[in-house]
């Protein structure tokens, strides 16, 4: 068990640039999780995977997030035209199936400046 | 709306001390799970306990279903204890996803 597995663990990025991050789950894990996190805050759910499949988006994910897990192993998160306030942690966690305990990477630090 | 609520917000203690953190949430979990933040960003699984009582070393946590609320105590406190502790409620449905509260920052100070 090697645990979640975030890259990069920072990223620093003028505002209007495209970003991308990766997450590699737990293996036998098949729930995937994004979360962001802000300053002085707990995580905010973003997005969740079974398998390959998206099934659920925040309201927080706006149009120009995209997070996709194409065989339903590893998971990227874009964000297009980056803005300040896009600045936060993005972490993401997996789980078994089932009502089960999440574990969570280490997360991406962006800052947008 | 759901609401996830921890108490104290912030918590300085000497080294050696015990301490109880709270965790009220507004309605039936499916389960309850305790979280540590540590100071590089680190969220470790502390407890996953949707009822009743666990300990694993120093740590014991207690979920009353019943009543809405979870306790987290920490005995015998050390330095590596500081950092925030998260309670992460989830309210069933198919996603397993957890509702945050706004956490208690542990300062242990030796």
């Amino acid at each position: 068990d090697t645990g979640v597995s975030q890259d990069p663990r920072h990223k620093i990025t003028k505002r209007g640039q495209n970003v991308t991050f990766r997450c590699d789950p737990i293996s036998e894990h098949n729930r995937l999780y994004w979360y962001r996190q802000t300053l002085g805050q707990g995580p905010e759910f973003l997005t969740y995977f079974q398998n390959e499949a998206q099934l659920e988006k925040s309201r927080l994910l706006s149009d120009r997030f995209s997070a996709e897990r194409p065989k339903g192993s590893f998971s990227t998160l874009e964000i297009q035209r980056t803005e300040q306030g896009d600045s936060a942690m993005y972490l993401c966690a997996s789980s078994l199936p089932g009502s089960s305990p999440l574990h969570f990477g280490n997360g991406t630090r962006l800052t947008v400046t | 709306g759901i609401q996830v609520e921890q108490s104290p917000p912030d918590l300085i203690l000497q080294e050696g001390a015990n301490s109880t953190l709270r965790c009220n949430f507004s309605d039936s979990v499916n389960n309850l799970q305790w979280f540590h933040q540590n100071p590089w960003g680190q969220l470790i699984n502390l407890f996953y306990i949707p009822s009743g009582t666990k300990q694993n070393g120093r740590l014991s946590a207690t979920t009353v279903a019943t009543e809405r609320y979870s306790l987290l105590y920490i005995s015998s406190s050390q330095t590596t204890d500081s950092g925030v502790y998260f309670c992460a409620a989830n309210y069933g449905g198919a996603t397993n996803k957890l509702i945050f509260g706004t956490g208690t920052l542990l300062a242990v100070q030796p």
